[in-house]
């Protein structure tokens, strides 16, 4: 049973422009979603996140939506850059079930910007 | 620097032995986590602990082994139980919970 999903595996841009990447949960008690970002061969790195009770983060070119109640969030990339090409994991948790920080993951989207 | 090793790097193991993968981090993190990540899947957690003596079970737990005897150090050792071993192994921290997971580089295990 996949809790978290990102329905497109790949997704490419032009440099420049806006990456849009999508996640869908089915688990209505995760209440704390990430982002990272991964390169071939290495660990993820963490971009961004944001908690139930916002709608919206926004760091830098990154920005996070959270629509609560379609169980949606999705990562803005703008403007997108070569190296901004990557795999992009959507993650998500509930921390108040005892069990940490559990992270569960989706498949991942490959960005690709191109010039 | 702060951060989070992994070592080694690329490992190879026989079939039907036991072999230990090592996760060091320096970041004074409560928790630690591994991971695997199989091709064109997501990472999913093998075992987490959240304090020094105390370890739970993840998702996919089978035929692995962890110990966390020390705040910094969190092995995890894959037995001959564990019937598909190759991998990606990552492992990470966290200084809390709502705070995000820091990762290592990982650790390539393949069956020889």
């Amino acid at each position: 049973d996949q809790q978290v999903k990102q329905n497109s595996p790949s997704l490419s841009v032009q440099e420049g422009r806006i990456s849009i990447l999508n996640c869908d949960y089915t688990n209505s008690m995760f209440d704390y979603f990430l982002w990272y970002k991964k390169y071939p061969a290495e660990g993820p790195t963490f971009l961004i996140s944001i908690s139930s009770i916002k709608d919206k983060n926004e760091d830098g070119r990154f920005t996070v939506f959270l629509n609560k109640s379609a169980k949606h969030l999705s990562l803005h990339i703008v403007p997108s850059q070569p190296g901004d090409s990557a795999v992009y994991f959507c993650a998500a948790s509930n921390p108040h079930t005892g069990g940490g920080n559990k992270l569960t993951f989706g498949t991942g989207t490959q960005l690709k910007v191109e010039l | 620097d702060g951060g989070i090793t992994q070592s080694p790097k690329y490992l190879f193991r026989k079939e039907g032995q036991n072999v230990t993968l090592s996760c060091e981090q320096n970041l004074n993190h409560d928790a630690m986590y591994w991971y695997r990540q199989d091709p064109g899947q997501g990472l999913r957690l093998i075992y987490y602990s959240q304090i020094v003596n105390d370890f739970q079970k993840g998702d996919i737990a089978e035929g692995y082994s962890v110990s966390r005897e020390k705040k910094e150090s969190f092995p995890l050792t894959v037995t001959s139980a564990q019937k598909n071993p190759t991998a990606f192994y990552l492992c990470a921290s966290s200084i809390g919970t709502l705070q995000p997971q820091h990762f290592g580089d990982g650790t390539r295990l393949s069956i020889l």
